[in-house]
């Protein structure tokens, strides 16, 4: 199956500061990359569709300005978490769509902790 | 109403059981479904990827799609210790829709 990878897997920091993770397609090209959030022992929460070269569509209640989102290549999206607090603190997980079958494939997620 | 409802569990069943994981839809417009796998504390892995209705099998793994009940379920058979894990449906319209997830069904398989 492709393969999609996401950087740092684990990330702890202060409050203030910002934090970026990063999503990679591995082995095919993703026009449209995901991210998601998911807090403990919930689902998925879609936060916003980033699509190569354009500006991320949010989902409702997500601020567009603390998520900074950049779909900079067709292998890799950013999500930066900007002016980080201990509420930010979530799982973060990023998908990118391939076609053939038209699905999504998931990175492994980035833990993080805002302290 | 959520557009895909799963049991959260958790379901417990020993090892060699054949489990039955179900999710019911309410979005006639869904075409796609698909069943991921989630350990704890990693990224959702796809394992089955349907497309209307049907049976698809793939080893120990079958999903079953009802679109006249808006019924998906996944059957693992011969289950073992390493199938514990949370199992998440999730369904689509196609095109660049968004995906929506079921909120996971924990299983776990005791030796």
């Amino acid at each position: 199956g492709a393969v999609v990878s996401q950087h740092p897997s684990r990330v702890i920091c202060k409050s203030g500061t910002s934090v970026k993770i990063e999503c990679r397609s591995l082995d095919f090209q993703a026009t449209t990359m995901f991210w998601y959030r998911q807090f403990p022992k919930q689902s998925l929460m879609l936060m916003a569709t980033s699509n190569e070269g354009s500006k991320a569509t949010y989902e409702q209640g997500v601020e567009k300005d603390k998520f900074l989102i950049n779909h900079a290549s067709l292998t890799l999206s950013t999500l930066t978490v900007t002016s980080a607090h201990p509420e930010d603190s979530s799982f973060y997980i990023c998908s990118a769509r391939a076609t053939g079958p038209d699905t999504q494939y998931f990175g492994p997620g980035t833990r993080l902790t805002v302290l | 109403q959520k557009e895909v409802e799963q049991d959260p569990g958790p379901l417990s069943v020993p090892e060699g059981a054949i489990v039955s994981l179900n999710c019911t839809y309410s979005n006639s417009a869904f075409q796609y479904f698909m069943w991921y796998r989630q350990y704890s504390r990693k990224g959702p892995e796809l394992l089955m990827y349907t497309y209307s209705s049907g049976n698809k099998e793939d080893g120990r793994f079958t999903a079953q799609v009802d679109k006249s009940s808006k019924y998906i379920s996944l059957f693992i058979r011969d289950s073992q210790p390493s199938d514990s894990a949370t199992y998440l449906c999730a369904s689509y319209s196609g095109g660049y829709q968004k995906v929506t997830f079921g909120t996971g069904t924990k299983l776990q398989v005791i030796p």
